[in-house]
């Protein structure tokens, strides 16, 4: 598996931003960087991904340093439902199956 | 919004049962996988499906596993003689497209616990 590494657990403020750390060292040229959040007992859910660009959505960015060894995830502005557990991941080229590390918990305070 | 569901929400089983969960996929959605997540623990792979025919699967989807799409909607994860080890929350999961730039959506999960 490409591996990635994330804190464990990151804490910030309501509605203030949030910067979510990825490492992805051994990331190869066709390798997409794909992030995901899991909100308490639900499923996985699609956050946004990129392969060398910084990439916009309506949920967050995604910024790619330009050895593409990491990213972040920004949220721009955290509410109490963005308190989840969010999984960054590697997606090898070809057919291949999404694959869960243990994500950074964050929480979020009022 | 199209979503994928999944039932049922909680099945209680007796060890040594078969048990079936069910997942309906996004209509137009081609690529369908199965994961589960042990309570406190990380998400886990299991199998990914393609064509009626399993595409990959994981070192823990055994032969105690099988999944089918009997009627061309539906797609099912069989345990064929439950353990306790089995309990677990299973996830369904559907995409349009099976590169690695595919998004994923998953279902609300299915808990099995296995007595």
């Amino acid at each position: 598996d490409a591996k990635t590494t994330q804190p464990n657990s990151m804490e910030s403020n309501e509605e203030e931003p949030v910067h979510l750390p990825c490492n992805h060292s051994t990331i190869s040229g066709t390798d997409y960087i794909h992030w995901y959040r899991q909100l308490p007992s639900q499923g996985p859910e699609y956050v946004i991904h990129g392969l060398t660009s910084n990439v916009n959505n309506r949920m967050a960015s995604l910024a790619i340093a330009e050895d593409r060894k990491s990213s972040t995830l920004i949220l721009h502005r955290a509410t109490l439902r963005d308190a989840a557990v969010y999984y960054c991941i590697l997606r090898l080229s070809g057919n291949t199956p999404l694959v869960f590390g243990k994500g950074t918990r964050l929480s979020v305070i009022a | 919004e199209p979503e994928v569901t999944q039932t049922p929400s909680h099945q209680v089983t007796q060890m040594g049962q078969e048990v079936i969960l069910r997942c309906v996929p996004i209509s137009n959605h081609l690529y369908f996988y199965w994961y589960r997540q042990i309570l406190g623990q990380k998400v886990e792979f299991l199998v990914s499906f393609y064509n009626n025919e399993i595409s990959e699967k994981s070192e823990i989807f055994d032969d105690q596993f099988s999944v089918e799409r009997p009627d061309g909607s539906n797609f099912t994860l069989k345990i064929r003689s439950t353990k306790l080890e089995d309990s677990a929350m299973y996830f369904c999961a559907s995409s349009t497209s099976g590169t690695n730039t595919g998004e994923l959506f998953f279902g609300e999960g299915s808990r099995l616990t296995v007595l």
